[in-house]
């Protein structure tokens, strides 16, 4: 069974720092993986995607994430936070042939203003 | 024009009581799906469905059960609620064919069992 790790559970930033978020996955084959954020009680909105080609992806919000096939891993990067970036965020992921996402634990992000 | 919608918002009620909770989603998508959030933020899935099959979390009690009276709508229903039923339940949405199996989340349903 695929699973999803996310190690850094609570990241405390300063607004201008950049942000990078871990995301490890376990599954060898092909995979689609997903980067969402959480505002604070609210529902999950899709920041951005990966399902093939450019292993950079880019999504709403100034957020990119990196796809590195050897290391299992698509963690998510923004240059320089704001406030409003404070929200928990969620890497999932998805095998080939199946419609369920794996969900990782999830990081919340708090940017000092 | 909310694309998935939930209601209630907020359900509260008591031990061994039998709720629902209804999802319509107007994206004209084939596949539906119930999370569990917990109270430490962790999404699991619970059910996903489509005209064609149902899948089932193994983990997922028996005392919970979809309904889907049509593409555009799943329904959970819980039979007999516990205090660790409690917890924040999203649905969502896919369609089969396109962009593998992007979901669109509804606003949730914070269910609490007293």
């Amino acid at each position: 069974a695929q699973s999803v790790s996310q190690h850094n559970h609570h990241v405390i930033l300063s607004e201008a720092a950049s942000l990078e978020l871990g995301c490890n996955y376990s599954y060898g084959g092909t995979v689609n993986l997903f980067w969402y954020v959480q505002y604070p009680g609210q529902h999950l909105q899709l920041l951005l995607k990966y399902f093939s080609g450019d292993p950079l992806v880019k999504g709403i919000k100034g957020f990119e994430a990196e796809f590195i096939k050897s290391k299992f891993s698509f963690n998510l990067r923004k240059p320089s936070v704001q406030w409003s970036d404070t929200a928990e965020y969620f890497c999932a992921v998805n095998s080939g042939s199946a419609r369920q996402l794996t969900f990782g634990s999830g990081t919340q992000l708090t940017v000092l203003p | 024009d909310t694309a998935v919608s939930q209601t209630p918002k907020y359900l509260v009620t008591q031990m061994g009581n039998d709720k629902s909770i209804k999802c319509e989603q107007n994206l004209g998508h084939d596949t539906m799906y119930w999370y569990k959030q917990d109270s430490k933020k962790f999404l699991k899935i619970m059910f996903s469905y489509n005209n064609k099959e149902l899948i089932i979390n193994e983990t997922v009690p028996n005392r919970f059960s979809p309904k889907s009276p049509d593409k555009a709508h799943l329904n959970l229903h819980i039979n007999s609620l516990e205090l660790g039923d409690s917890a924040v339940y999203f649905c969502a949405s896919s369609q089969e064919q396109g962009f593998p199996y992007e979901q669109y989340f509804g606003p949730g349903t914070r269910l609490t069992v007293t």
